[in-house]
């Protein structure tokens, strides 16, 4: 399977805790996106990266999120001192670069529970 | 991005041809129409994109107004599998993001 790839699919922590999600982009793409997804509504975009820099984050993006893709491949979304109103799915797509890259692929998530 | 307005949900019968209006009054020139879906529980999928000209692909057919302040997407043979959320979008020239907004919940009815 070479498409988008999220680990773990399923998180739950309790309140006040840290985790960490992993997402591994289609090997071609230069450009790696979060988004987050709460019951009932679309996903938000949260933050995107182009290669390992960081170029436009989300006013979604609290001091306790932090993402990070530091050799331009795999990226990581850490949530510190997770908070109830972190559930939600996280979302992570990528895309090749030029006129195609409003064309996302999507993994299929990770579902936080924050207990 | 251009904002899009969509039914909350639609039902179309199996088999039968799904049409999926959009409306984006505010497009400007150069902003293309794009299409995703997502299956329950699961990450969203791209299905079709347009500037101005009638697409279509092996997944669906994508028709624009000549006016481009609105658009519908077409799955021509309707499967139960089709049951989704639908998700227009109008990204800002330029912008990286996509905005989702509510989309339309279709629901296919054996």
């Amino acid at each position: 399977d070479t498409g988008v790839s999220q680990d773990p699919r399923h998180k739950i922590t309790k309140r006040g805790q840290n985790v960490t999600f992993r997402c591994d982009p289609i090997s071609e793409h230069n450009r790696l996106y979060w988004y987050r997804q709460t019951l009932g509504q679309g996903p938000e975009f949260l933050t995107y990266f182009q290669n390992e820099a960081q170029l436009e984050k989300s006013r979604l993006l609290s001091d306790r999120f932090s993402a990070e893709r530091p050799k331009g491949s795999f990226s990581t979304l850490e949530i510190q001192r997770t908070e109830q109103g972190d559930s939600a799915m996280y979302l992570c797509a990528s895309s090749s670069k030029g006129p195609r890259k409003n064309i996302q692929y999507f993994g299929a998530g990770t579902r936080l529970s924050v207990l | 991005d251009a904002k899009t307005t969509q039914p909350p949900s639609m039902d179309c019968a199996e088999g039968r041809a799904a049409n999926l209006p959009c409306n984006h009054s505010t497009i400007s020139g150069n902003e293309y129409v794009y299409w995703y879906r997502q299956i329950h529980s699961q990450g969203p999928q791209y299905i079709i994109h347009g500037l101005k000209n009638n697409e279509t692909n092996e997944m669906a057919s994508l028709i624009i107004t000549e006016d481009r302040k609105s658009s519908t997407l077409i799955l021509p043979h309707a499967t139960l599998r089709d049951t989704a959320v639908y998700y227009c979008i109008v990204p800002n020239f330029g912008n990286e993001k996509l905005t989702f907004g509510t989309g339309t919940r279709l629901t296919i009815i054996p």
